[in-house]
Formats: structure tokens, C-alpha cells, sequence
């Protein structure tokens, strides 16, 4: 089946470090991927819509500038957090659609972002 | 906006017990999922519902949606060790094209 990666799985980084993380589509084209992030005992929030070759659609209260996405191929989205800070620590998930008929949603297996 | 509202939050069950955890929508599900988390880690797709009164299986997990479709219900019977975690219900109600989510339930089992 379809699968989506997602790397790196736990990162931790100083204040003030900017981290990026990758989403793949290995085995499917994803012209839309979607960021979410998930605090302890709430839902997970859409943080912003990717389009591949398009600026990336951000949600409401969520930073542009902060929270810059990369969509510069079918395959790839990237998410990098400029500037972390503590608050910015959370688990990201990134997922992928599936355009193909029985158009499914694929979940990456998140990262866990620290910042000290 | 469309809300879907999860319970229980958690549960504990002792194993071998039936469980049931409920998801209600705020608005008409068009398109319910249930998915799997363990915590630090990424979203199991289990199943999909999209028709009212359909009803999936997966092994021992079955979930079903009602006729008005703005209810589904996750059954595990004789739940497991294994079974344990966050269960997530999505629905396609978000803007852009994406899924919006229920808080979980996480399931505790005891051997």
C-alpha cells in the first residue's frame, strides 16, 4: 500500500535553531500534502495545506514566517521551523493524498520536536 | 465548522472485555475514518465509512456509521494488549480537502 515517510522521528534542538522536517510519498505523486500539529490530549490541528509548485495555505494563528513549508515536488513537502522556540515543541504528523481513484489520505509517522 | 466530539476520553479495560468508543459530528459525515495512534507515533489508517448504516470489520475492531450519519461507533471485542492506544475518528470536513479530528480516546488494557 501507499506510505508515507516522514523524517526525522524525534529531533531535539537548542533555542533559536531553525529545524526542517521531510514528508515523502514513496509510491504515489501528492500534488496536496497537510501539516498537522498534535498537543498532548487535543486534536490535531491543521497547520497548513501544501501544493506542490503553490505557496502553502496556512490556517488561522498559524506564523507564515515561522512555520515556512516547501512543496517543490510531487513526492516531497518539507516543514522547517525557524527560530524554535520551547512553545514550539509538539509532535508534527505530515499526510499526503492519494489522487488516484479510492482517493485515500496517508499518514507520515510524525516527529517529535523538543526544543531547550 | 464541523466538530466531532469523541468518548470516552480514555478507557481502562481489563483484557478480554468489549469496548465501545463513540464519535459525533456536529454536521453530516461524509466520509468517516478511524485511525490508530500510538503516542509519539503516526496515524494508523484502521477504516473507512462513508455509507449511513455501513459497518466495516478488522479483525476484532468493527466500526459502524449510523443511518443519520453524524454518529459512528468503534467496537474491539475481546480487546487485547495490543489493542492499546489513541483511536482517532477523522472526517473530511475540513476546508481544504483536509481531515478534522476528534480529541481521542485513549484505551488502556490491563493484562
Amino acid at each position: 500500500g501507499a506510505v508515507v515517510s516522514q523524517h526525522p522521528s524525534r529531533v531535539i534542538c537548542k533555542s533559536g535553531t531553525s529545524v526542517k522536517i521531510e514528508c515523502r510519498s514513496l509510491d504515489f505523486q501528492a500534488t496536496t500534502m497537510f501539516w498537522y500539529r498534535q498537543f498532548p490530549k487535543k486534536s490535531l490541528m491543521l497547520m497548513a495545506t501544501s501544493n506542490e509548485g503553490s505557496k502553502a495555505t496556512y490556517e488561522q494563528g498559524v506564523e507564515k514566517d515561522k512555520f515556512l513549508i516547501n512543496h517543490a515536488s510531487l513526492t516531497l513537502s518539507t516543514l522547517t521551523v525557524t527560530s524554535a522556540h520551547p512553545e514550539d515543541s509538539s509532535f508534527y504528523i505530515c499526510s499526503a493524498r492519494d489522487p488516484t481513484p479510492g482517493e485515500k489520505l496517508f499518514f507520515g509517522s510524525g516527529t517529535q520536536l523538543s526544543v531547550l | 465548522s464541523q466538530e466531532l466530539e469523541q468518548s470516552p476520553q480514555s478507557l481502562i479495560v481489563q483484557e478480554g472485555k468489549n469496548l465501545t468508543i463513540n464519535c459525533t459530528s456536529s454536521k453530516t459525515l461524509y466520509g468517516l475514518y478511524w485511525y490508530k495512534q500510538k503516542y509519539g507515533e503516526g496515524l494508523i489508517f484502521l477504516m473507512m465509512l462513508q455509507k449511513g448504516g455501513e459497518e466495516k470489520s478488522h479483525e476484532k475492531i468493527t466500526a459502524k456509521l449510523d443511518e443519520k450519519k453524524q454518529q459512528s461507533s468503534l467496537h474491539i471485542t475481546a480487546s487485547q494488549p495490543s489493542h492499546a492506544g489513541i483511536y482517532l475518528c477523522g472526517a473530511g470536513g475540513g476546508s481544504q480537502g483536509n481531515l478534522i479530528f476528534g480529541k481521542g480516546t485513549k484505551l488502556s488494557v490491563k493484562p
